[in-house]
Order: C-alpha cells, then structure tokens, then sequence
C-alpha cells in the first residue's frame, strides 16, 4: 500500500514562530502536492514539486514556501507563522502522468492541523 | 481558481437509501476524480473517469461524465453508515498532474 505520511497529526505554533510541516511519500512518486483545507473552502493548492529540488506555486504559496531536497520527502514552510495560518495542511504524491503509470490519483497523508496563536 | 462545485453542500439519509452528489466544473478536463474524506483524516480516492468515458462503475459507486453540460455525478447505492464522510469531485484540466477540487458534499448516512 502506497503511504504517506506527515510529521505530525496536531500543531500549536506561537505567531512569527518559523514551523516545518515534513510529508513523506514510499512509493517512489515524482510529484507531491501541499494543500491547506478550510471550512467553506475546500482544499486549496500550496505548492507542488514534479521532480526533486522542482517547485511551482500553486494557488496560495503567499506567506509558505517549500523544499524537496529528496524525492520521497517534501516540506512546507511557513517563514512566519500568523494566525491566518491556522489550517488543516495536506500532502498528496502522485506518479508522474508521463511515466506509464495509468493511475493518476492522488494519495494523500492523515493531515496535520495547525493552530497559530 | 477553476474550481468544481459539489451539489447539495450536505446530504442526509438512511441506511439503504441511495446518494446522489453532483459536481459542477468550469473549462475542459483530462479526467474528474471523486475522493472521500472521513472526519479529520486525509483524502481517499475512490474513482476517475477520463473525458472521453460517460460512466463507470465500482462496487457501489457509480460515476457518471457529461462533457457537454460539464458536470459529473457520484451515486452510491445502498448506503451504509460507514458513508458518512465528505465526498470532493476533483478535475485534472491542465494535463500537469495537478487537481482542483470541489469545496465538498457532506453526507450523514443514519442507521
């Protein structure tokens, strides 16, 4: 079975604290994704990386940024915890469509909910 | 964002019964995925449908596509308890491996 998984289930961080959010993948995928998930919002796109030491923004990178220094692990960062950042945050991996995988899901981790205060 | 939209936003039913969930999306899709998410926990798959397909089957779930009117639904038939979770419709338009989802339909399953 494909897992994923993040560093931590629960998070209290103090405002301008600088928090890492680590996501770990084990089946080899190129791409990972991070996603924060809000009531009445949905999931929304962070960031997400096709290969390592690759980024591209997603639709609200404002105030994180990332890193994949290894393909089977991708970090959020937030340079400067605030209060609007208190969210659920999501990793997913998926394969690349252009490597004979005929599946493209998603496979996500158990979400890490983080309070800023 | 081009972001699909889920009708009804919470559906409640009873054990047996069947649910019904739509999804609404915006410009031309690679395929549409629907996902489950239980309470608190990280998003499942449960089914993709490719643009050129018009329904596909999986255990209870039965999906279809309609590209002209661009709208997908999710059925379940004889739903159990164990359904209660929220259900996203997910759309893959720019063939980069990317996903935008729906803001998700909450359905309550009672015994």
């Amino acid at each position: 079975d494909v897992k994923v998984t993040q560093s931590s289930r629960y998070l209290v961080k103090r405002t301008g604290e600088k928090v890492f959010l680590e996501c770990v993948q084990d089946m080899d995928h190129e791409n990972m994704f991070w996603y924060r998930q809000d009531p009445g919002l949905g999931l929304r796109l962070i960031y997400f990386s096709y290969d390592v030491k690759m980024k591209e923004k997603g639709d609200i990178p404002e105030g994180y940024s990332v890193s994949r220094e290894k393909k089977e692990r991708f970090s959020l960062i937030l340079e400067s915890a605030s209060t609007n950042q208190t969210s659920m945050y999501l990793c997913a991996s998926s394969p690349d469509q252009n490597s004979g995988s005929k599946t493209y899901e998603q496979y996500f981790g158990p979400g890490t909910r983080l309070t800023v205060t | 964002s081009q972001q699909g939209e889920e009708d009804p936003q919470a559906l409640s039913i009873q054990e047996g019964e069947n649910a019904t969930m739509n999804c609404s999306y915006k410009t031309s899709i690679n395929n549409l995925q629907w996902y489950r998410q239980n309470s608190g926990r990280g998003l499942v798959h449960l089914i993709l449908i490719r643009s050129n397909e018009r329904e596909k089957h999986s255990g209870r779930l039965r999906v279809t596509l309609d590209t002209s009117k661009k709208s997908s639904s999710l059925l379940i038939t004889a739903s159990r308890a164990a359904d209660t979770a929220s259900y996203f419709c997910a759309t893959d338009y720019t063939g980069y491996s990317t996903l935008t989802f729906g803001k998700g339909t909450m359905l309550l399953v009672s015994p």
